[in-house]
């Protein structure tokens, strides 16, 4: 079976740092992404982690350790638009079809 | 940059008609998929097809669900006889062959509401 879990919500400030984290266990694995979804809209990219480490792009970094079925999305300098929910997605061997968790709400205040 | 496009944007429809959702992915990929999201639930996988067929599904994708691809460009989605339960966003998805680092690009999905 696949398993994905991430906590539902988050909060935290304009300006700020904020981690969220992400474990799996699954019969297949070859990579793992992390999309931002704002409600009403459709999921978009954010990053691909096959190998374990750390892959930063500007204000987004994302981290995976495989030996732990584990990674982090990591957001620095928040802004307002970061509200949004940030889904996690495995991608299976085979077809490669992505299975998501339930997504992670964050919401930014002022 | 390329964009998968989705028509129509919202569909209402009574329990038991047919729907087509309808789906123009990136004219270089050759992965197609589609997914729906319920209301407050999480994004579930439904079919991915390649090469003119299906290469897998999923339990929801029963006999009343089927997809096509009649010409070049266009990824259809075919609900013979609706459901309440089938009231959901519904997002095609497409990608590159062995191209990860930009992931699924999705469309922006159709909103089926069921009555």
């Amino acid at each position: 079976g696949q398993n994905i879990d991430q906590p539902t919500e988050m909060t935290a400030t304009e300006g700020a740092i904020v981690q969220i984290n992400c474990t799996y266990q699954t019969s297949g694995f070859n990579g793992l992404f992390w999309y931002q979804q704002h409600a009403g809209e459709a999921p978009t990219f954010l990053s691909y982690n096959v190998l374990d480490g750390l892959e930063e792009k500007g204000r987004f970094s994302s981290f995976l350790s495989r030996s732990k079925g584990y990674s982090y999305l990591l957001l620095k300098e928040l802004q307002m638009k970061d509200s949004a929910s940030y889904l996690c997605a495995v991608m299976n061997t085979g077809f490669q079809k992505l299975v998501f968790g339930t997504g992670t709400r964050l919401l930014v205040s002022p | 940059e390329p964009e998968v496009t989705q028509t129509p944007s919202h569909q209402v429809t009574q329990m038991g008609q047919e729907v087509i959702l309808r789906c123009v992915p990136i004219s270089n990929h050759l992965y197609f998929y589609w997914y729906r999201q319920i209301l407050g639930q999480k994004v579930e996988f439904l079919v991915s097809f390649y090469n003119n067929e299906i290469s897998e599904k999923s339990e929801i994708f029963d006999d009343q669900f089927s997809v096509e691809r009649p010409d070049g460009s266009n990824f259809t989605l075919k609900i013979r006889s609706t459901k309440l339960e089938d009231s959901a966003m519904y997002f095609c998805a497409s990608r590159l062959q062995g191209k990860f680092d930009h992931g699924y690009t999705f469309g922006s999905g159709t909103r089926l509401t069921v009555v």
